[in-house]
C-alpha cells in the first residue's frame, strides 16, 4: 500500500495570509490526525477526523480548522497566519483508537 | 493526563557501541507505547510498538524496548549502533479513549566514527 501522502511539501507565505495542506491517508484508513511540529513546542496534536467527522481537537486557536472528505483525504487550514505558525505540519492516519499511527513526510510552512 | 518524558535532549555514541534511550511515561491504564524515528526534513517512521503481552518488543533496524510497568519506562536498546541511525528519536503514549498521540519531546543521536 502507498504510505500518507502530504502536499505541498513546502509552502511560504506572508502574515495575514490563509495556508491549506493536504493529507492522503493510507487505503483503508479512516482516521486522520495532524501534528504540529517546532523545535521550541515539540510535537503537539492539532486535531483528529474519522469518517468526515472531528473527532478531538488540540489546544490550538480557531484559525486552525480542519475537515475531511469521503474519501478519507483530510485538509488543514490556517488562516491569518503569524510567524509563530512557522512549522512542519505533520498528518498520519491510522485504522481507528490505540492503532499505530503512520505518518506522511509533512509540510514545511514557513511564514515571513 | 498522560504524558511521555524523554530525559536526555541529546545523545552522542560512537559507531558501534551500544545504545539506550530512556522515555518515561505517565498514564491511567495499561499504556499503548511506541518509539517512531525521524531523519532530517522527514516525518515519523515507526521503530516499533507495544501494546500488550511480551514486554520486550522487537523493531526494525535492529532495535528493540522493554516495557517496565513497575518504573513507567518504555526505554529503547540497540545493540550496535551505525552511523545511520543518527537521527531524532520519539516516544510515544496512546491515550486510552480517542486517538490522540502523546509525544516526548525527542531524543537527538549523533553518531561518530
Amino acid at each position: 500500500k502507498a504510505g500518507v501522502t502530504q502536499t505541498p511539501r513546502y509552502l511560504i507565505k506572508t502574515r495575514g495570509q490563509q495556508v491549506t495542506l493536504s493529507c492522503s491517508p493510507i487505503s483503508g484508513h479512516r482516521s486522520v490526525s495532524w501534528y504540529q511540529q517546532t523545535p521550541g513546542q515539540g510535537l503537539q496534536f492539532l486535531f483528529e477526523y474519522f469518517s468526515e467527522t472531528q473527532k478531538n481537537k488540540g489546544n490550538f486557536p480557531g484559525r486552525f480548522s480542519g475537515r475531511q472528505f469521503s474519501n478519507s483525504r483530510s485538509e488543514m487550514n490556517v488562516s491569518t497566519l503569524e510567524l509563530g505558525d512557522s512549522a512542519l505540519y505533520l498528518c498520519a492516519s491510522n485504522e481507528g483508537n490505540r492503532e499505530t499511527q503512520y505518518f506522511g513526510p509533512g509540510t514545511r510552512l514557513l511564514v515571513l | 493526563a498522560q504524558s511521555v518524558t524523554q530525559p536526555d535532549i541529546h545523545i552522542t555514541v560512537s559507531e558501534g557501541a551500544s545504545l539506550e534511550l530512556r522515555c518515561n511515561y505517565s498514564y491511567g491504564a495499561t499504556p499503548y507505547l511506541f518509539w517512531y524515528v525521524q531523519s532530517p526534513g522527514q516525518g515519523l517512521q515507526l521503530l516499533l510498538k507495544y501494546f500488550s503481552g511480551d514486554t520486550l518488543v522487537q523493531g526494525i533496524k535492529g532495535f528493540e524496548a522493554e516495557f517496565k510497568r513497575s518504573q513507567s519506562s518504555f526505554n529503547l536498546r540497540k545493540p550496535s549502533v551505525h552511523w545511520s541511525d543518527a537521527a531524532e528519536y520519539f516516544c510515544a503514549v496512546g491515550a486510552f479513549t480517542g486517538n490522540q498521540f502523546y509525544f516526548g519531546t525527542g531524543t537527538s543521536l549523533t553518531v561518530i566514527p
